[in-house]
């Protein structure tokens, strides 16, 4: 049974850097073609995709916010970290981790999904 | 990248058959089949219905289908029941192999 689960502040301030773990079980991040993603939702709007890392380190960012995010893994604590800098009110949104497998690199369906945690932007 | 075009809200009375398009350019929609659509309850994760273009999850009733034409794919739901009432988002793979999401539709069922 897959499972992932978000953690991290619920309130950053503007200018910080926000930091959320997706820790996650019944699948291994070494297994090839696997991958963790993260998607934002601001409060009543849509779903943004923000990174991608596959098995392998391999990482994909959002073109829009690339300069911002930093994803990165620790196979052996089962966890997928991302990093966005410089916080805005306009990130207040539920930070949504996801599993996917693909064997076409950068194509992405999200199998499984955390339940999300809600990060404010707000000083 | 821009985010694919989806209609804000579509509504269809019990049973009946309502289509959500998703409309994109050449460098995702039109250029691969890798649209993948999802269901999205009030507070809760979205579930993928979809998935390159035409393909059902298992578990994923077969009310549920998807195609695509040119630069627009859509995201068909026949004998509509009252559960299906939700948000849709269609994603796309992108010429820059990442991941574009549409805007979202709200769908109501009478």
């Amino acid at each position: 049974q897959i499972t992932l689960k978000e953690s991290g502040p619920t309130l950053v301030k503007p200018t910080q850097t926000l930091t959320l773990t997706c820790t996650f079980s019944g699948f291994s991040l070494s297994t090839s073609g696997v991958g963790v993603g993260w998607i934002r939702q601001p409060p009543g709007k849509a779903l943004e995709w923000l990174a991608l890392i596959y098995w392998d380190d391999d990482k994909r960012y959002s073109p829009s916010l690339k300069s911002r995010l930093t994803i990165t893994k620790d196979t052996s604590k089962n966890q997928v970290v991302l990093t966005m800098t410089n916080m805005d009110p306009v990130d207040t949104a539920t930070y949504y981790c996801a599993h996917t497998v693909t064997m076409v690199r950068g194509v992405i369906t999200f199998d499984y999904w955390g339940q999300g945690t809600l990060v404010t932007v707000s000083s | 990248q821009s985010a694919l075009t989806q209609p804000a809200a579509v509504s269809g009375s019990p049973g009946q058959s309502i289509t959500i398009s998703c409309t994109g350019t050449s460098s995702d929609v039109g250029g691969y089949n890798y649209v993948s659509w999802y269901q999205q309850h009030p507070g809760k994760a979205p579930k993928v219905m979809i998935y390159d273009v035409s393909n059902r999850p298992s578990g994923v009733s077969n009310r549920f289908s998807g195609s695509k034409s040119g630069n627009t794919a859509s995201l068909t739901i026949s004998g509509l029941q009252a559960e299906d009432e939700a948000d849709y988002y269609c994603s796309s793979y992108t010429s820059s192999s990442t991941l574009v999401f549409g805007g979202g539709t709200k769908l109501t069922v009478l």
